[in-house]
């Protein structure tokens, strides 16, 4: 079975500070995903990766920033924490040739900005 | 705007019986697919149909989709409590390699 895993299920932080969450797969895919969920709005796309050190902005990039080093870790950064970020974040995975395939989940993580 | 938009929003049935939710979407497509949310936790694949493809079925789950329509709907056969979760569409667009997009959910409630 394939294992998405993040760091963290809960975190809490302060305005300002610098954010970093991991998320790390286990079955050698090639594209990673970062969501993140508010209620009424469903899941938004921050950025993705479909090869390592290869970034594409989603829908809503602006005030996060990611890090792909390794195949199996995609690091999203927030570089100075707004309460406007508090959410749920969902990292995905799928196999590669294309980003339409499907995705695998992790568990997600509830950051609360305070 | 969303590409793929869940109807109704929220569904509460007695147990055992059948539950039916619907995904309308806007553009061509390659491929639909449909994922459940237990509360609080990660988005779980449930089955992809192909837009060459009207009819699949996996377990107690069978999709639909109208191309012509552009829509597309997940019947859920014998309702158990343990199919209490949030499901939701994902629609790629037919052009290009562009990503899937989720929509914002219909949320299942089985009552025992």
């Amino acid at each position: 079975d394939v294992k998405v895993t993040q760091s963290s299920r809960y975190l809490v932080k302060r305005t300002g500070e610098k954010v970093f969450l991991e998320c790390v797969q286990d079955m050698d895919h090639e594209n990673m995903f970062w969501y993140r969920q508010d209620p009424g709005l469903g899941l938004r796309l921050i950025y993705f990766s479909y090869d390592v050190k290869m970034k594409e902005k989603g829908d809503i990039p602006e005030g996060y920033s990611v890090s792909r080093e390794k195949k199996e870790r995609f690091s999203l950064i927030l570089e100075s924490a707004s309460t406007n970020q508090t959410s749920m974040y969902l990292c995905a995975s799928s196999p590669g040739g294309t980003v339409q395939e499907t995705q695998y989940f992790g568990p997600g993580t509830r950051l609360l900005v305070l | 705007s969303q590409q793929g938009e869940e109807d109704p929003q929220a569904l509460s049935i007695q147990e055992g019986e059948n539950a039916t939710m619907n995904c309308s979407y806007k553009t061509s497509i390659n491929n639909l697919q449909w994922y459940r949310q237990n509360s609080g936790r990660g988005l779980v694949h449930l089955i992809l149909i192909r837009s060459n493809e009207r009819e699949k079925h996996s377990g107690r789950l069978r999709v639909t989709l109208d191309t012509s329509k552009k829509s597309s709907s997940l019947l859920i056969t014998a309702s158990r409590a343990a199919d209490t979760a949030s499901y939701f569409c994902a629609t790629d667009r037919s052009f290009g390699n562009e990503k899937l997009t989720f929509g914002t959910g219909t949320r299942l409630t089985i009552i025992p």
